[in-house]
């Protein structure tokens, strides 16, 4: 079946340690988004890609990186710069810009101990 | 830069009912999306309804329907005969020309039984 697969459900990081979230989809999709959901503050935009090998910062970008080497691939690095980084982080990804309808990831929880 | 709103952090309904829930937003553009998603318990995002600007007529999917005054710049979303599991977060989101789909903050809705 088509869709977003990210990787781990889980994550426990010790402070000062960069940490890779992945997200791969199937559905020959053109943009991927990252998007970081803490309680009260609903989804902010980490990172949005509309081609491979590019990608543009969202509101939250600081203390994160992307990469979009394949089509299929989005993966989010979080990085010891990220002053507060235990949160729930979703990706999607839809067909084309200004076509609407993002389908989700099940969410990756990164917790900093 | 564009901005949404959701006034309400929490709604609740009588199983069978009908809510609206609010939602606002700020543009310059004329041409955008808009839409409505559901986050139940499992996290797993999902699409409720989604509304072209350009459409004067107002979407519809089976119990849920929005009212979108573009004027206002309001774009509030109806649940018609509430069931148990309507419970969930929503969230109202925009997309504009620059590829970004930004989301409000979110209304948890509680369904009473």
């Amino acid at each position: 079946d088509g869709g977003i697969t990210q990787s781990p459900k889980y994550l426990f990081r010790k402070e000062g340690q960069n940490v890779t979230l992945s997200c791969e989809q199937n559905l020959n999709h053109d943009a991927m988004y990252w998007y970081r959901q803490d309680p009260g503050q609903g989804l902010r935009l980490i990172y949005y890609s509309q081609i491979v090998n590019d990608f543009q910062k969202g509101d939250i970008a600081e203390g994160y990186s992307v990469s979009r080497e394949k089509k299929e691939s989005f993966p989010l690095t979080v990085t010891s710069a990220q002053k507060n980084p235990t949160a729930f982080y979703l990706c999607a990804s839809s067909i084309q810009r200004l076509v609407g309808e993002l389908f989700f990831g099940e969410g990756s929880r990164l917790t900093v101990l | 830069a564009q901005t949404v709103t959701q006034s309400q952090p929490e709604m609740s309904v009588q199983e069978a009912e009908t809510v609206t829930l609010s939602c606002t937003y700020d543009t310059s553009e004329s041409d955008y999306y808009l839409f409505w998603y559901k986050q139940p318990p499992s996290r797993q995002m999902i699409l409720v309804i989604r509304q072209e600007a350009y459409k004067q007529q107002n979407a519809t999917e089976n119990r849920f329907s929005v009212n979108f005054q573009k004027a206002a710049k309001s774009f509030s979303l109806k649940i018609s005969d509430s069931q148990l599991g309507d419970a969930a977060m929503y969230f109202c989101a925009y997309e504009g020309r620059d590829d970004k789909i930004i989301f409000g903050k979110g209304t948890r809705l509680h369904i009473l039984p």
